[in-house]
């Protein structure tokens, strides 16, 4: 069975750092790209990264991009992200995604976790 | 602009067809295939349709997805109870250079 569990999410003050991680198991996970994607509470879905199968393709949403880091440990399975510089607006669920290709490109969100929420206040 | 525009809502009752609309351009769904997610009340997205057209094994021949120019549509007929979710359609963006995804329609079966 294919898994994907999120953690490291919680309450965070603005302008300090969080790092999520994503725990994957039930299909080759060197063979995939991987993608974050965010959903501010009651509103729409927000790719925020992706990454592919060798970690040498990322690609960043413009609202992250240089505050947001992804990256994967193949041998361990996980993929993370690193985020700095906290805003309010970054106040979200984020999961983690399989994509159906092993780069970043016209993939497809093949299989999503259940998501971890970041809450960020003062 | 990079941007895909969906209606905020949608309703039919039980047996109805019912479609949604998802408008882009030239830069997303003009030049690119359209994926359209379900999310259940509660739980994570999941794939509906991919690739414009196709359905993943397990989703009912009932949702049904086209694309034409910059627009793409999903289609639910027979309508049924559990059908109530939001639906997302998604495209890569080539200005962009990411995937974008349309703001979602929530569907509601009267």
């Amino acid at each position: 069975e294919v898994q994907l569990v999120e953690s490291g999410g919680g309450l965070v003050q603005p302008g300090r750092s969080l790092r999520l991680s994503c725990a994957v198991s039930g299909f080759i996970f060197d063979d995939y790209a991987m993608h974050w994607v965010r959903q501010a509470p009651g509103k729409g879905l927000e790719w925020v990264a992706g990454i592919s199968w060798n970690g040498r393709s990322i690609g960043y949403a413009d609202s992250v991009k240089g505050r947001f880091t992804i990256s994967r440990d193949n041998a361990k399975n996980s993929l993370y992200l690193q985020m700095n510089s906290l805003r309010a607006e970054d106040m979200a669920f984020y999961y983690c995604v399989k994509d159906k290709e092993r780069v970043v490109g016209e993939g497809l969100f093949e299989i999503w976790g259940q998501g971890t929420m970041v809450t960020v206040s003062s | 602009q990079s941007v895909l525009t969906q209606p905020p809502s949608a309703s039919g009752t039980p047996g109805q067809r019912v479609t949604i609309s998802c408008s882009g351009s030239n830069s997303n769904i003009g030049s690119n295939i359209v994926n359209w997610y379900q999310q259940l009340p509660g739980a994570a997205p999941k794939v509906l349709i991919y690739g414009n057209n196709y359905r993943p094994s397990g989703v009912p021949d009932r949702f049904s997805g086209s694309k034409s120019g910059t627009s793409a549509s999903l289609a639910i007929s027979g309508l049924q109870s559990e059908d109530e979710a939001d639906y997302y359609c998604a495209a890569w963006d080539d200005y962009l250079n990411g995937p974008l995804f349309g703001g979602g329609t929530k569907l509601t079966v009267l």
